[in-house]
């Protein structure tokens, strides 16, 4: 089934230390996103990448990178990990941009920090 | 800008009974609306979606919502939930001509054996 893969489903770092968190996809979708959710609360946007084009939020801190090498492939850089980062961190596709298409989600990467 | 409010933040239920979970939307122009379920550890999956054409869209799991323009809502309901319906339910929005998606902050629905 064409769906959006997230690795790791739960992954532990140390305070301070460089965490990559990565999506791929089989929808062939040109949309990536990827929201970060703390608890009990709804996702929020980070960024996301129109084919190569980079989005970047506002609000989003200079510590959230990501890359996209390539359509299938999409990852989140956090450099420097504070405790206030740990959430679970959603990876969605849309084949898209209009506003009609849904998004795609994969099941997350749940981000500790020790 | 647009806006969604989802007012109840947890909705018990008895199993076999129906449920509403209630949303309400603001924007000043058209929109697109979205149903989202999320299970414990996982992600976001779409239930349902209101583009265009009739207001009562029908969706997974035997739900389905109303959009209803002069109210700016869009409740989604069950006739007669199950133990499996048991997750966090997400409204979302989106403008016309916007790529962001707007989402409320969740109703967690707990069924009652």
């Amino acid at each position: 089934d064409a769906m959006v893969i997230q690795n790791p489903r739960y992954q532990v770092t140390q305070f301070g230390k460089p965490v990559t968190l990565s999506c791929s996809q089989t929808l062939n979708h040109n949309v990536m996103y990827w929201y970060q959710q703390k608890s009990s609360q709804a996702p929020k946007l980070l960024f996301h990448y129109y084919d190569k084009d980079f989005n970047n939020e506002a609000d989003t801190p200079d510590n959230f990178q990501s890359r996209r090498p390539n359509t299938s492939f999409c990852f989140l850089d956090i450099r420097s990990p504070g405790l206030g980062d740990a959430a679970m961190y959603l990876c969605a596709t849309s084949m898209g941009r209009q506003a009609n298409q849904p998004q795609h989600f994969g099941d997350g990467t749940r981000l500790s920090i020790l | 800008a647009q806006s969604v409010t989802q007012l109840d933040s947890q909705v018990p239920v008895f199993e076999e009974a129906p449920v509403e979970l209630r949303c309400n939307y603001s924007s000043s122009v058209s929109v697109y609306l979205f149903w989202y379920v999320q299970y414990p550890n996982q992600g976001l999956q779409l239930l349902l979606k209101y583009l265009s054409g009739s207001t009562l869209v029908k969706g997974i799991n035997g739900f389905e919502a109303e959009f209803n323009k002069s109210q700016t809502s869009f409740h989604l309901r069950k006739p007669s939930v199950h133990i499996s319906d048991t997750a966090e339910y997400f409204c979302a929005v989106r403008d016309f001509g916007n790529e962001k998606l707007t989402f409320g902050t969740g109703t967690r629905l707990t069924i009652i054996p």
